[in-house]
């Protein structure tokens, strides 16, 4: 069975930079790696995309190594708004979408 | 911004009995998908839809739910005979292409709170 993980939860101060990992070890060679972040008793947000190395939007740069058996979440200065659960999201080899564990990150003032 | 919309925002129902749980996605959206998130849990995956069929479905979609797009905008999620351990949120979620496997973001709509007493 796939299995998509992440750190439970991290702390941050505002205006740290926060990096989340997520390991995907049966990623299916095709797909890609999405990130997400869920408020309360809200759907997820997308964040991210990528496949490989690194891409980088006005919210977040996502860092994938070759093996893309994981990728890094990199959060720039965070604020207290970005205090939420993170989601990494990828497709296994048997295409099946698998949610990651979530990272809970608690932004401190 | 278009948005995907859930109805209702809550729904009690006893154990045994059937529900639906309806979604109306982005209107030039192909691609459709229903989760669930028990509560404090991760999102899990249940199925996703496009071009009036199942396109893959996970170990939970078993003989107990369905989905249908029953016209050009809505797409339902039913389950049958529901269990207590069906009480969760339920999230349905569209993209204009196939999530994981191209450039394309999936987006949710806000869920809808399942209470099986």
């Amino acid at each position: 069975l796939a299995k998509t993980t992440q750190p439970i939860s991290m702390d941050s101060y505002e205006g740290q930079e926060v990096n989340i990992t997520c390991s995907h070890n049966n990623i299916a060679t095709n797909d890609y790696i999405t990130w997400y972040q869920q408020f309360p008793s809200q759907g997820p947000r997308f964040i991210i995309q990528g496949y490989k190395t690194k891409v980088t939007n006005e919210v977040a740069s996502l860092f994938i190594p070759a093996d893309r058996k994981s990728s890094t979440l990199s959060l720039p200065r965070v604020s207290l708004s970005d205090t939420a659960v993170y989601y990494c999201l990828v497709a296994d080899n048997t295409d099946k979408l698998i949610f990651g564990t979530g990272t809970r990150l608690q932004v401190f003032p | 911004e278009p948005e995907v919309t859930q109805t209702p925002s809550h729904q009690v129902t006893q154990m045994g009995q059937e529900v639906i749980l309806r979604c109306v996605p982005i209107s030039n959206h192909l691609y459709f998908y229903w989760y669930r998130q028990i509560l404090g849990q991760k999102v899990e995956f249940l199925v996703s839809f496009y071009n009036n069929e199942i396109s893959e479905k996970s170990e939970i979609f078993d003989d107990q739910f369905s989905v249908e797009r029953p016209d050009g905008s809505n797409f339902t999620l039913k389950i049958r005979s529901t269990k207590l351990e069906d009480s969760a949120m339920y999230f349905c979620a569209s993209s204009d292409g196939l999530a994981g496997g191209s450039y394309n973001e999936q987006f949710f709509g806000p869920g809808t709170r399942l209470t099986v007493l």
